[in-house]
Order: C-alpha cells, then sequence, then structure tokens
C-alpha cells in the first residue's frame, strides 16, 4: 500500500508561470488536506477536500491558487501568475475519515517549488 | 490566532538525555496529535491523545495533556541520533460547524552524538 504520492518533488517556475502540484492520497483516502510551509516555519492550512467537493478552502487565497479532488486521479493544487512569493514547500495529507473521529494524517513527502 | 505554540522553538541535547517539547493552545480541543518532521520530508504520525485522555505511552514517547492548561508535553527519553528531527503539535477543535487543524510552529531537536 503506497503512502501518500506527491510530484513532482521540486518544481521550478518563472514569475507568472503556471505551477501545477499533484497529490494521490493513499489508496482508500477519501480525504485531502494541502498545506504550505515556509522554511524554519509550521504548516499553514490552505484547503480540505473530499472526492470532488472542497470542504474548507479558508486558508486558499482566493486569487490565482485553486484545487480540486476529481472522482479519478488525483488532488491538483493550482497557482495560477506565480509570483516569488509562493516559493515553499507544499504538503499534502490524507486521511480515511475526519480528523475529528480521531484519525491521524499521512502526509506526502512534499512539493518545493521555487519562483524564480 | 487559534495556532498552538510550542516550546522550546529549538532544543540541543547529548544522546542518550531526555527530551521534552511543550504545546500550548487556546480553545478546547477533541484531540492533540503529535508529528515528526525530518529535514526536507514530510511529517510522520508520532501519537495522538484524546481530551479526555491524561498520559499516553509508546516506545520511547511520552504524551501528557493538560486541559485545565491547554498543554502538552511530549518527552523522548533516551534520546538518539536519529531523533533529530523537527516536532510539531496540532489540535483539532470545533469552529462554527466545521473541524480545524491547527498546527504549532514546531520544536527543532538536535541530538549530539
Amino acid at each position: 500500500n503506497a503512502g501518500v504520492m506527491q510530484n513532482p518533488r521540486h518544481l521550478v517556475r518563472r514569475r507568472g508561470q503556471e505551477a501545477r502540484l499533484r497529490c494521490s492520497p493513499m489508496k482508500g483516502h477519501s480525504h485531502v488536506y494541502w498545506y504550505r510551509q515556509l522554511p524554519e516555519e509550521g504548516l499553514k492550512f490552505m484547503v480540505y477536500l473530499q472526492k470532488e467537493n472542497i470542504i474548507d478552502e479558508s486558508g486558499m487565497p482566493k486569487e490565482r491558487f485553486s484545487a480540486e479532488f476529481p472522482k479519478e486521479g488525483p488532488s491538483i493544487l493550482r497557482i495560477q501568475q506565480v509570483v516569488r512569493g509562493d516559493s515553499a514547500a507544499y504538503f499534502c495529507a490524507s486521511s480515511p475519515f475526519l480528523v475529528t473521529t480521531n484519525e491521524k494524517l499521512f502526509f506526502g513527502s512534499g512539493t518545493q517549488l521555487s519562483v524564480l | 490566532s487559534q495556532q498552538g505554540e510550542e516550546d522550546p522553538q529549538a532544543l540541543s541535547i547529548q544522546e542518550g538525555e531526555n527530551a521534552t517539547m511543550n504545546c500550548s493552545y487556546k480553545t478546547s480541543i477533541n484531540n492533540l496529535q503529535w508529528y515528526r518532521q525530518n529535514s526536507g520530508r514530510g511529517l510522520v504520525h508520532l501519537i495522538l491523545i484524546r481530551s479526555n485522555e491524561r498520559e499516553k505511552h509508546s516506545g520511547r514517547l511520552r504524551v501528557t495533556l493538560d486541559t485545565s492548561k491547554k498543554s502538552s508535553s511530549l518527552l523522548i527519553t533516551a534520546s538518539r541520533a536519529a531523533d533529530t528531527a523537527s516536532y510539531f503539535c496540532a489540535t483539532v477543535f470545533s469552529m462554527d460547524s466545521n473541524y480545524q487543524l491547527i498546527w504549532g510552529a514546531g520544536t527543532k531537536l538536535i541530538i549530539k552524538p
């Protein structure tokens, strides 16, 4: 049973380009969370999705950022017209149920986005 | 801010010593979880303690929870070089009709051989 898979591991973009980050949750997991982490800092929540639905996107900027978790395929975090401030590590985590049911999160290894 | 706070921010100890990290939070919680992050990697779940529990053990890890003080501590006994990592606490609490998982800024632990 493979863990949470994120790709690419590293992504370099020039200002104004688009970045697409992919996350395949663990098998059987229908809850996906995206986080952003700056060096030496904690995780900052961005968005929480279940299959085909965005449940909570309160941590995601309204402009340029979008996320989806289609019925088939990985969850995608999309950043349009990237700026230098978007440079960070983006982590995806999955769980089989809501964390309120005392479930833990399983994390991918992250995508390091560098904007030149 | 609802974010948990951890202290110390950084901790450097000799191999074999015990390491204690603390986490404080601001609201009533459903559960509190501790995770470890090795440099450049994703987080790995260590232990979960429910709001009605006071102490939990897992191998060399011991977690306590004091809901009256809104704080938790993670103790790693007989530390090893492989324990070098950042440790994060995450609290789960309800807000409006949603539940939130809030992360602390982490404690960076360095074990010196």
